[in-house]
């Protein structure tokens, strides 16, 4: 069956940088893409951008531009979530999540953390 | 960027008894082919998001046939038609028409 397993929490201070990593398995990796949503506590959710794993191209939402960078590695059915220039704000679960406009399944979730 | 607005924020409902929410979408989500590219999502709590439905009222493998979904150009409803203990949650309508991709703020479901 389609599983997309995150890595662990992450405890961060202000200015460091993250990257989260969403391994694929039951489905061929290069066939659908992945997207990255986030949600701070209590809060809804917040596409951040997507990547085609199979071209490697990628698309950020303005917000987060020159923040944040998609990338993948295709022999190990893994993609990544780097944002950088953290800030309190940045606290939040980041999910996976494949498909391309439906997503179809979703990760664990990843806790983010930034604190001094 | 599309906004997406839901109502209500939170839906009290009695198990059994159905429950609909609404989801208005600021610009169509046709496109060119004539494709409604609108989902919604179920989060159980302490969950990740749940596909539930598609494309208006497609519904995602695995998903109960008391969960619908209809509606037409920027007017969208999802329908639960006889409310269950697992289907408190908070649901999420979704646009695909375009990026950035946008959710509406979500509709909590509870028990009475």
């Amino acid at each position: 069956q389609v599983q997309l397993v995150q890595s662990g929490a992450e405890v961060k201070k202000p200015g460091a940088s993250v990257k989260v990593s969403c391994k694929a398995s039951g489905y061929s990796f290069a066939t659908y893409d992945i997207n990255w949503v986030r949600q701070a506590t209590g809060q809804g959710l917040e596409w951040m951008g997507w990547m085609n794993p199979n071209a490697g191209n990628t698309g950020y939402a303005q917000k987060f531009q020159g923040r944040v960078t998609i990338t993948r590695n295709t022999s190990i059915s893994t993609a990544y979530m780097e944002l950088s220039s953290l800030r309190s704000e940045d606290t939040a679960v980041y999910y996976c999540a494949t498909g391309t406009r439906t997503f179809d399944f979703w990760g664990q979730g990843t806790l983010v953390t930034v604190s001094s | 960027d599309i906004v997406m607005t839901q109502t209500p924020l939170t839906s009290p409902v009695t198990l059994g008894q159905p429950a609909s929410i609404s989801c208005r979408s600021s610009q169509s989500l046709v496109d060119s082919e004539g494709k409604t590219h609108l989902s919604w999502l179920q989060q159980r709590p302490g969950q990740p998001p749940r596909l539930l439905i598609y494309r208006i009222s497609k519904r995602f493998s695995g998903v109960p046939d008391r969960f619908s979904g209809s509606g037409v150009g920027t007017d969208f409803t999802l329908k639960i038609s006889r409310v269950e203990p697992e289907d408190v949650g908070v649901y999420y309508c979704m646009q695909a028409k375009q990026f950035p991709r946008t959710f509406g703020q979500g509709t909590k479901v509870e028990i009475k």
